[in-house]
């Protein structure tokens, strides 16, 4: 069956601008988590979401929002880049178990 | 809040051998999950090993093999018999089994591992 899918793979913004990361969850699964990967603070959990509402939701500065449909596909926006935003995102979803999650490959994002 | 240390950046081990990867948390709760990921070069976290903090017996997958000691707050992982597919960033991770269904895990910094042929 089919993965986590995110999409894109890599982007390239601007300082200022604004992104829309996505994530195509398994097919069943219902949990959608976003995380932060960076080589100095590591991997940091950005939000979760459930059946269309926020689960929970870490320790990051207003301008990372996020949402999920009700298909259980998932977006998370980044308003205002600044450089400190270049990381790996990774999306995981999980059927709501006991089994953790299934990660994507991530979106690499680059603010320049 | 809890905290998942990993006191080992690099690891390096010879084809076909066993190497152990250290990995310490700090919390006061008393049933949580413990679980490793492997992250390849390819980017994509793979869960390697889960542990329900309420089982005494140590998770075993294949080659991979935990020691989990839940007093001393240690959960480490044992590679037997590796293979240069093994190769690849190593995190351990925490979830609690009482933050209101959520399934937030707190990653440890990661072991870089090298499989030497």
């Amino acid at each position: 069956k089919a993965g986590v899918t995110q999409t894109p793979r890599y982007l390239i913004k601007t300082r200022g601008q604004q992104v829309t990361l996505s994530c195509s969850p398994i097919s069943g699964h219902r949990s959608v988590s976003w995380y932060q990967q960076t080589p100095g603070q590591g991997l940091q959990f950005l939000f979760e979401y459930f059946s269309e509402t926020q689960r929970n939701k870490g320790n990051f500065p207003g301008r990372f929002s996020g949402r999920q449909f009700s298909n259980s596909r998932s977006e998370m926006n980044v308003s205002t880049l600044e450089l400190g935003d270049s990381a790996l995102y990774l999306c995981a979803s999980s059927p709501y178990s006991v089994y953790g999650y299934t990660f994507g490959s991530g979106t690499r994002l680059t603010v320049v | 809040a809890q905290t998942v240390t990993q006191s080992q950046p690099e690891m390096s081990v010879q084809e076909a051998e066993t190497v152990t990867l250290s990995c310490t948390y700090d919390t006061s709760e008393s049933d949580y999950y413990l679980f490793w990921y492997k992250q390849p070069p390819s980017r994509q976290m793979i869960l390697v090993i889960r542990q329900e903090a309420y089982k005494q017996q140590n998770a075993t997958e294949n080659r991979f093999s935990v020691n989990f000691q839940k007093a001393a707050k240690s959960f480490s992982l044992k590679i037997s018999d590796s293979q240069l597919g093994d190769a690849a960033m190593y995190f351990c991770a925490y979830r609690s089994a009482s933050q209101g269904g959520s399934e937030k895990l707190v990653f440890g910094k990661g072991t870089k591992l090298t499989v030497n042929p």
